[in-house]
C-alpha cells in the first residue's frame, strides 16, 4: 500500500530565503505529483514527474524526483509572500493518487 | 480550460439527514474522484468512477454512496449524515488515456453536520 509523508509539516520563512519540502513514499509509485492550496480554494497542479531523475522548474518553484530513493522534493529560491500556501506532494497507483499531509508555507516579508 | 465544478461551496446538514454532493466537469474526462480533506491528514479518497455506472471504493467508503449517471457527473451520497462526516469534500477529474493522468480539482464544497 503507497503511503506519503511529507516534511515539514509547517514551515515560516522569510523572503528572499531558499527551503526545500520533502516528500517520500513507501513503495513504487506511478507518478508524483505537487499541488499548491491557497486558503479556502481548491487545489491547483503544480508539477507532475514521471520517471527518475526527472526535474521541473516554474518561476521560484522547483520539483525533482529520485525514484530510487522514493523521493520528491520541491524547492524554493528566494521566496515572496505570494508562495505562501499549503503544498500537497502525492504518489499514484493510476488512477488513483494518495496524498501527502500537506505542508503549510508561511513566508514572511 | 478544464472546469469542474461542485454544486454547493458551503452546506449545513442535520444528523441523520442524507446528503447530496453533485460534481460536474465539462472536459469529457473518463475518470472522476471523491476526496475528503481533514487538517493534518491530507485528501482522502472517498470513491472514484472510471467510467458511466462504474465506481471502486478508495480507502474510507464507509458511510458514503456515489453514481455516476452521465460522463459529465459525479455525485457523493451521504445516507445518514453524521457529525464526524464534517469535512471538506473535493472532486476531481482526470483523462483515462493522457500519459499523467493529472487530477483537476473543483472548488469543494464545506460540509458541516450539526
Amino acid at each position: 500500500e503507497l503511503k506519503v509523508e511529507q516534511n515539514p509539516l509547517f514551515l515560516s520563512m522569510q523572503e528572499g530565503k531558499n527551503y526545500t519540502i520533502y516528500c517520500n513514499y513507501s513503495t513504487t509509485s506511478d507518478r508524483l505529483y505537487w499541488y499548491r492550496q491557497d486558503p479556502g480554494k481548491s487545489l491547483e497542479s503544480l508539477f507532475v514527474l514521471l520517471s527518475n531523475g526527472a526535474v521541473k522548474q516554474e518561476g521560484r518553484l522547483m520539483a525533482s524526483l529520485d525514484t530510487k530513493a522514493r523521493l520528491s522534493t520541491l524547492h524554493i529560491t528566494a521566496a515572496v509572500h505570494d508562495l505562501s500556501a499549503t503544498y500537497f506532494c502525492a504518489g499514484s497507483v493510476l488512477p488513483k493518487l494518495v496524498f501527502g499531509q500537506g505542508t503549510r508555507l508561511t513566508i514572511n516579508p | 480550460d478544464v472546469k469542474v465544478t461542485q454544486s454547493s461551496r458551503y452546506l449545513v446538514k442535520r444528523t441523520g439527514e442524507k446528503v447530496f454532493l453533485e460534481c460536474v466537469q465539462d472536459m469529457d474526462h473518463e475518470n472522476m474522484f471523491w476526496y475528503r480533506q481533514d487538517p493534518g491528514l491530507g485528501l482522502r479518497l472517498i470513491y472514484f468512477s472510471y467510467d458511466v455506472k462504474m465506481k471502486e471504493k478508495g480507502d474510507i467508503p464507509e458511510g458514503y454512496s456515489v453514481s455516476r449517471e452521465k460522463k459529465e457527473r459525479f455525485s457523493l451520497i451521504l445516507e445518514s449524515a453524521s457529525t464526524n462526516q464534517t469535512s471538506m469534500y473535493l472532486c476531481a477529474s482526470s483523462l483515462r488515456d493522457k500519459a499523467t493522468y493529472e487530477q483537476y480539482f473543483g472548488p469543494g464544497t464545506r460540509l458541516t453536520v450539526t
